[in-house]
């Protein structure tokens, strides 16, 4: 079983479309992200969920919104796409341990966005 | 704010032993991580330190040192697969959870 999965793994949309990118964990974890990792490979935090809640939104344009209906889901949707959205997106899960913090993340294969 | 700060690129030759460093600026401290990741890949997961000291994993060790918020990666016995991005990683509160990752370093093992 794949602890986290998201999907579609390939996106290609033309800029000004609205897009949906699925992720699932099933491992239990109370925490859930989104990374975006550019061409320099630098993984950029979006977001960050503790239990459905919304934690960090880290400067984030608000056509990116973040929705978890569950603490084992949490999507994204992108609303009219740039040329600069192009990227790839990671999920991750983490459990949160008093004291110690997120000790150890699992990501999803990735969505590889390109909008042309 | 958070900040971490790798070298962006390291070459070693297979079998030799390399070590990638990481400096860190963050309030809430938790803990550091390192996470490996192949071209193409998702990132996984190696180690993760929450106290002073060196943690071992196999061919992998990894070093904190809270007081000089500075940590490392020590690779021994380079193997031609062992070619990929590190990262290092920061737990941190300051706002919530948040695992802040670092710049990243491309390390080459060569014949």
């Amino acid at each position: 079983d794949t602890a986290v999965s998201q999907t579609p793994k390939y996106l290609v949309t033309q800029m000004g479309n609205d897009k949906s990118i699925k992720c699932e964990q099933n491992l239990g974890h109370d925490t859930m992200y989104w990374y975006k990792q550019d061409s320099k490979k630098f993984l950029k935090i979006m977001f960050s969920y503790n239990n459905k809640e919304l934690i960090i939104n880290e400067t984030v344009p608000n056509r990116f919104s973040p929705k978890s209906p569950d603490k084992a889901h949490l999507n994204l949707h992108i609303n009219s796409l740039e040329l600069g959205d192009s990227a790839v997106y990671f999920c991750a899960s983490s459990q949160f341990l008093p004291g110690q913090g997120n000790t150890e993340a699992f990501f999803g294969q990735g969505t590889r966005l390109t909008v042309v | 704010g958070q900040s971490l700060e790798q070298p962006s690129e390291v070459t070693a030759v297979e079998g030799a032993i390399v070590q990638i460093n990481c400096t860190y600026q963050t309030s809430g401290f938790y803990g550091l991580s390192w996470y490996q990741q192949h071209d193409g890949g998702a990132p996984t997961f190696l180690s993760y330190n929450g106290l002073d000291g060196l943690e071992e994993t196999g061919r992998f060790s990894s070093f904190l040192s809270r007081s000089d918020s500075y940590g490392y990666l020590l690779l021994q016995e380079l193997q031609m697969k062992d070619s990929a991005s590190y990262f290092c990683a920061v737990s941190a509160t300051g706002g919530g959870n948040k695992l802040t990752f670092g710049t990243g370093t491309q390390l080459k093992v060569e014949l």
